[in-house]
């Protein structure tokens, strides 16, 4: 399996400029999360769906921030505005729940330097 | 609410020697607890889980941690550590089983001297 694939690698921009970020899960899957992870803050579950459906949104951290999942393979994280402090790196991961028992597994991250 | 406590920011290991990496969690219901491992630059990789039975579990590159209920620990083991053990290492407690999402320590930068 490839894994749950992020992109892109890197992101920089400018202040004010929209970011997106995206993510395709691990094919049959049906649980996808968001996380940030700073140096202050650490890691961070952000949103997190289920079966396409926003589940938990309560870490996003304002109204810059949206997400979106319109298919099992895909999801999306927009920030709109950016600012400085949104350069974090940004993980999807994905699960597939088994007996109410799940193991998430980690992309490679985006890593996010807004200027 | 639930959280991971990771005493350790930075911790130093002689190749050959054994490792101990700690975990405390608050969690009002049965836990589910994970270890993954980062290296510089990379994603996070699962390690080893616990979710019932066995309070020893074993987990990928000779890995394994112990699951202590009654000090509400979940200490990560090593018996001899190789330099490509070098990264960082999160516990994690699983909300709903994990199907709400991970619940983070600060993680414990492992550092290994040749």
């Amino acid at each position: 399996d490839a894994g749950v694939i992020q992109s892109p690698r890197h992101e920089v921009t400018e202040m004010g400029q929209e970011v997106t970020l995206r993510c395709k899960p691990i094919s049959g899957h049906n649980s996808l999360f968001w996380y940030r992870q700073t140096m202050m803050r650490g890691l961070e579950l952000l949103i997190y769906f289920n079966n396409n459906v926003p589940i938990d949104d309560s870490g996003m951290p304002e109204d810059r921030f949206s997400a979106k999942m319109p298919n099992a393979s895909f999801s999306t994280l927009k920030i709109q505005p950016s600012e400085p402090r949104d350069s974090a790196v940004y993980f999807c991961a994905s699960s597939l729940p088994t007996g109410g028992q799940e193991t998430q597994y980690f992309g490679p991250g985006t890593r996010l330097l807004v200027l | 609410a639930q959280s991971v406590t990771q005493p350790d920011i930075h911790i130093t290991v002689s190749e050959g020697a054994s490792l101990e990496l700690r975990c405390n969690y608050s969690y009002g219901a049965t836990p589910y607890l994970f270890w993954y491992v980062q290296s510089p630059g990379q994603g996070l990789q699962l390690l080893l889980k616990y979710f019932s039975g066995d309070t020893l579990v074993q987990g990928i590159k000779g890995f394994e941690a112990e699951f202590k209920r009654s000090q509400s620990s979940f200490n990560l083991r090593k018996p001899s550590v190789h330099w490509s053990d070098a990264a960082e290492y999160f516990c994690a407690v699983g909300r709903g089983g994990g199907a709400d999402g991970l619940t983070f320590g600060k993680g414990t930068h492992l550092i290994i001297q040749p």
